[in-house]
C-alpha cells in the first residue's frame, strides 16, 4: 500500500526553539493534512493544505503543500510546553487518508 | 454539538468472541471512516463509508464489518476478535473526506 514517511520521528528541543518536521511520498497526493494528538485522545486537525505550492499559517503553526505533491513540511515557531504531543502527516487519496508514522515533540525542562 | 462519539471507551474480550463498536456523529457528515492505531504507527484505515449505504474497504479490512444505515452512525463489528486486533480504534467524520473529525476512541485488549 501506499506509504508516508514522516520525520523526524522524534525531536528533542527547548522551549521557545523552533520545529520543523516534513513528510514524503512516492504517490501525489490531493490534500495534505497535519495533526496532532495528544495522550488518549484523537487527533485534531492543525492545518489542511488543497494546492501544490501552498503555504498556510495557524497561529504559530506553518505548513507548506510540496510542488511535487509529493511531500509537506510543518514548521511550529517558538514552542511551548502545550506543543507537547504527536504530530502526523496525512495525505487524501480518493476519500482515503493515508497517515505518517508520527513525530513525537519533547519540551526539555 | 457533541462532534463524533464513540463507545465503550475501553473493552477486553476473549479470543473469539464478537462485539461491535459504536459511533455516532450529529454533524451531518456524509463521510465516515474507522481507523486502528498501534503503538508507534500512524492510523490504518480500516473500513470507510461515503454515504448512508455505502461502505468500502481500506487498508486492513479483514476481521471487521461495517454497515451505514444513517448519515449519524457507523458501528464496527468484530467477528471473531483475535489478539492482533488489539489497538486503539478510531471513528472520524468529514463532509468530503478530507478535513477529519476523530472520536476519543476504543481501547480494546483481545486475551
Amino acid at each position: 500500500g501506499q506509504q508516508l514517511n514522516q520525520s523526524p520521528q522524534s525531536m528533542f528541543i527547548q522551549e521557545g526553539e523552533d520545529v520543523s518536521m516534513n513528510c514524503t511520498s512516492s504517490s501525489i497526493f490531493n490534500t495534505w493534512l497535519w495533526y496532532k494528538q495528544d495522550p488518549g485522545e484523537g487527533p485534531v486537525l492543525l492545518i489542511a493544505l488543497y494546492k501544490a505550492g501552498e503555504l498556510t499559517s495557524n497561529g504559530r503553526l506553518t505548513a507548506q503543500f510540496g510542488i511535487t505533491r509529493k511531500d509537506s513540511f510543518l514548521n511550529i515557531s517558538a514552542s511551548i510546553p502545550s506543543d507537547v504531543g504527536i504530530y502526523f502527516c496525512a495525505g487524501n487519496s480518493n476519500y482515503q487518508l493515508i497517515w505518517g508514522a508520527g513525530t513525537k515533540l519533547i519540551i526539555k525542562p | 454539538n457533541a462532534g463524533v462519539t464513540q463507545t465503550p471507551k475501553f473493552q477486553v474480550l476473549k479470543t473469539g468472541q464478537s462485539m461491535t463498536l459504536q459511533c455516532a456523529q450529529d454533524m451531518n457528515h456524509e463521510y465516515m471512516s474507522w481507523y486502528r492505531q498501534d503503538p508507534g504507527m500512524g492510523l490504518r484505515l480500516i473500513h470507510y463509508s461515503v454515504g448512508a449505504g455505502i461502505t468500502d474497504q481500506g487498508e486492513v479490512p479483514n476481521g471487521y464489518n461495517v454497515s451505514r444505515s444513517t448519515t449519524e452512525d457507523f458501528p464496527l463489528r468484530l467477528l471473531s476478535a483475535a489478539p492482533s486486533q488489539t489497538s486503539v480504534y478510531f471513528c472520524a467524520s468529514s463532509r468530503g473526506g478530507h478535513e477529519q473529525f476523530f472520536g476519543p476512541g476504543t481501547r480494546l485488549t483481545v486475551l
